[in-house]
Parts: C-alpha cells; structure tokens; sequence
C-alpha cells in the first residue's frame, strides 16, 4: 500500500515571510496525484492545490506552490507571503489512478507568528 | 447549499450503545468515504464506496457497517461502542475518476465515555 510521510510535525513562520511543508510518498504506480489540504481550527478540511504525476510542470495556487520530485517521490508545499490565516494542520495526500483510496500523511501543524 | 454534510456534528454516548452517523452529498459524485481521525490528527480511510459498491474496507471492526442506500448517501453505523472509537469521523465524496479532489464534510466528533 502507498505511505505518506510529512517528517515535520510542527513548524512556525513569521508573517509575511515563506515557510515549505516536506512530504515524500512511496508508490510503484506510474500514474498518481498529489493534494495538499489544510485543517483550520474549524476541523473542515481544504483542499489547498493539487498536482498531476504526469505533469512536470509545479502546480500553483496564488500564494501556495509546490516542488515536486517525481523520481525521488518528494512532493513539498510553499506558503509564500504567510498570513494569520494560513495557520493550520497541512496534510499530504497521495490519490491513486482510480482515486477510489486516497492515503494522507500524520499532518504539518503550522503556526504563523505575528 | 452544503456539498457534504454529515449529522451529526457532536455524538456523546456511552460504552456498549449502537449509534449512527448520516452523510448525504449533493455534488453527484459517484464515490463516498468515510475517514476516521484520531486525537493525534491522523486521517485514516475506514471504508470507500463507489455507485452504492463496497471498494475498500480498511481493516475496521466489524463493529462498524457503512450503508449506503444510493450514491449521495453513505451512513455509517457503530455497534457495541468503545472508548477507543472516539474520534472525529469525516465523511467525503469524489467523482472517483483522475485528479478528482475529495470532498469533506464537516466531520463528526464522537466522544465515548
């Protein structure tokens, strides 16, 4: 079965200033995709940015971008110019082809000092 | 309109009792799910269904049966509770196809005591 790690279990950023979540996976399908989903203190659960295995290209959302690593199956998040808002529990999701199981890893909290 | 909802949102109850969670979605998604999160943040998939069809059953005790009498409804239904069963239960839908999202309910806090 696929695993998701996020090595960092909690990590702070000062406002305004940029802060990157790890997360690396480990699959033998060829064909996948990645999510990042943030979980304020609400407990809803947000879907953050996603990203094609297929596509080289580093999927963006406005202020969030993500460096992924196909070969060294590494899939990190970028939280540029972080706000108070973005204070939250981040987590990494591998989705296989048929999506029908989707794994997440144990969650980044995040903090953002003002 | 809520695309997932799930009631409901608080369930105190104690050791031994049968309770029920509901999920209905209206995005026309084909798959549901219900994931479970501990008290340390850890989302784990319990069960997956697609068009009312079991796909994934997650090593869940049998103590838990989802139900799901069309594609926009999975139920989720706990007999003989447990201390251990506290947690926050997320329902969440797809269109099961590629780069398909899930989509999350509010979740349900389910304390046992």
């Amino acid at each position: 079965a696929q695993t998701v790690t996020q090595s960092q279990p909690e990590m702070s950023v000062q406002e305004a200033e940029t802060v990157t979540l790890s997360c690396t996976y480990d699959t033998s399908e060829s064909d996948y995709y990645l999510f990042w989903y943030k979980q304020p203190p609400s407990r809803q659960m947000i879907l953050v940015i996603r990203q094609e295995a297929y596509k080289q290209q580093n999927a963006t959302e406005n202020r969030f971008s993500v460096n992924f690593q196909k070969a060294a199956k590494s899939f990190s998040l970028k939280i540029s110019d972080s706000q108070l808002g973005d204070a939250a529990m981040y987590f990494c999701a591998y989705g296989g082809y048929n999506n029908n199981d989707m794994r997440f890893g144990a969650g980044t909290r995040l903090t953002v000092k003002p | 309109d809520t695309a997932v909802s799930q009631t409901p949102k608080y369930l105190v109850t104690q050791m031994g009792n049968d309770k029920s969670i509901k999920c209905e979605q209206n995005l026309g998604h084909d798959t549901m799910y219900w994931y479970k999160q501990d008290s340390k943040k850890f989302l784990k998939i319990m069960f997956s269904y697609n068009n009312k069809e079991l796909i994934i059953n997650e090593t869940v005790p049998n103590r838990f049966s989802p139900k799901s009498p069309d594609k926009a409804h999975l139920n989720l239904h706990i007999n003989s509770l447990e201390l251990g069963d506290s947690a926050v239960y997320f329902c969440a839908s797809s269109t099961g196809t590629d780069n398909s999202p899930l989509h999350f309910g509010n979740g349900t806090r389910l304390t046992v005591t």
